[in-house]
């Protein structure tokens, strides 16, 4: 069966420095995968995904995540994290007929 | 503007009441998605509908329902079977077979 697991269930960074949040998934063919982040009382705003392609994948704020098919791994990066980006970051798969499966979220912190 | 709409923001449910969440969307999307949040657990589907007329149960039905009579329309009934409602209700839309699911700004549900 398909699952996400996002190991680290809260991540503090200092300001400007940079951002790495980790995703495992299991899943037995080619997965679609998607970083989302949520911001506290409001709902998912999509990040980025992957599909096919190129494995490092470019998203909106200046994200970026990496594909890695031999460790099942696609990881989030930023270089330089700003205060507004402190929000639960929601790493998904894609679980064929039109579902997608959620880890269970990482919160960021951004220490000034 | 295309996009998800939830309402109402807040919503309160007396004890043996049955409360019903509305979800509605523009974007000419096919399939609809209703997840419940809570704290520490990701998100879990509930119910979702590929095309009109039908809909299929998630992981969580158990104490919900849905209906799906318009295109643009997905309202979930919380029913009095749901010991224990309160939570924070997502609803996502997609294009069939994209598997890019887009999100509403979410109800929180509280119990009187």
């Amino acid at each position: 069966a398909q699952s996400v697991t996002q190991p680290d269930i809260h991540i503090t960074v200092s300001e400007g420095a940079s951002l790495e949040l980790r995703c495992n998934y299991s899943y037995g063919a080619t997965p679609y995968l998607f970083w989302y982040v949520q911001s506290p009382g409001q709902g998912l705003q999509l990040l980025l995904k992957y599909f096919s392609g190129d494995t490092l994948v470019q998203g909106i704020k200046g994200f970026e995540a990496e594909f890695k098919r031999s460790q099942s791994s696609f990881n989030l990066r930023k270089p330089s994290v700003h205060w507004s980006d402190a929000a639960e970051y929601f790493c998904a798969v894609g679980a064929g007929d039109d579902k997608i499966i959620f880890g269970k979220g990482t919160r960021l912190h951004i220490l000034p | 503007d295309g996009g998800i709409t939830q309402s109402p923001k807040y919503l309160f449910r007396k004890e043996g009441q049955n409360v019903t969440l509305s979800c509605e969307q523009n974007l000419n999307h096919d399939a609809m998605y209703w997840y419940r949040q809570d704290p520490g657990q990701g998100l879990r589907l509930i119910y979702y509908s590929q095309i009109v007329n039908d809909f299929q149960k998630g992981d969580i039905a158990e104490g919900y329902s849905v209906s799906r009579e318009k295109k643009e329309s997905f309202p979930l009934t919380v029913t009095s079977a749901q010991k224990n409602p309160t939570a924070f209700y997502l609803c996502a839309s997609s294009t069939r077979d994209s598997e890019t699911q887009y999100f509403g700004p979410g109800t929180r549900l509280l119990v009187l």
